[in-house]
């Protein structure tokens, strides 16, 4: 199985803050690679696909990038509601596998 | 609204048997490959077992393989899980999951919680 490996595990933040999340993939997976967003007591939600691609109806402030084994989630100025748990995964082969999540908290 | 409304949780002994129900509404079901994921502070997040649109392919992790059956039926919009031999670490909120042309997780019930414990 594909290994995805996040970093930071957290992070604290303020509003208004520019915030990179990183996701390494243990073998090269081109640009299949998703983010999603959970709140607490919440299921996970689409950011991102394809890298790049921005879901619809998710805020311009939220990008993607990357592709064979390195990605990044930016959020180019926080919000109060940005504060949550980012989840990458790779959908290059099977079993899709996910990393293990990376905390934005208040500062 | 695509909505997924997952039932069918609950508490069980281990070794014992529980069925989580899918129902899906809002888009064309029998168009999509449907997850089950879970995810457990321990594990954080895992997909459990995935079905193609007619039933004719599904896959499991292989911690479920031989316990856990994938099906679907069309005609109901829903999508349906048997675990069987549940064991401690099968504890876990349980989501049903829509699959995107793209192979992203773009639509999720908000999950049933199965808890295995004597």
């Amino acid at each position: 199985d594909i290994q995805m490996t996040q970093s930071p595990s957290s992070l604290s933040a303020s509003v208004g803050d520019r915030v990179t999340i990183s996701c390494r993939a243990s073998q090269a997976i081109g640009t299949y690679l998703n983010w999603y967003q959970q709140k607490p007591g919440q299921a996970p939600n689409l950011l991102i696909f394809l890298a790049s691609h921005l879901q619809s109806g998710v805020p311009s402030r939220f990008s993607g990038s990357g592709s064979g084994t390195d990605f990044t989630l930016t959020i180019s100025s926080l919000q109060p509601e940005d504060f949550a748990t980012y989840y990458c995964q790779q959908s290059y082969n099977r079993p899709v596998t996910f990393g293990q999540g990376t905390k934005v908290d208040i500062k | 609204e695509v909505q997924l409304v997952e039932s069918g949780g609950g508490l069980v002994q281990p070794g014992g048997s529980l069925r989580l129900s899918c129902e899906g509404s809002g888009f064309t079901f029998s168009n999509h490959w449907m997850n089950w994921v879970r995810q457990s502070p321990a594990m954080g997040l895992e997909r459990v077992a995935t079905i193609k649109q007619d039933g004719s392919e599904t896959s499991y992790m292989g911690s479920v393989e031989g316990r856990f059956t994938i099906s679907r039926d069309n005609t109901k919009n829903s999508l349906y899980l048997q675990m069987n031999n549940l064991r401690a670490e099968d504890t876990a909120v349980y989501y049903c999951v829509r699959v995107s042309a793209k192979w992203a997780f773009d639509s999720w019930g908000p999950g049933t919680l199965v808890t295995v414990s004597s």
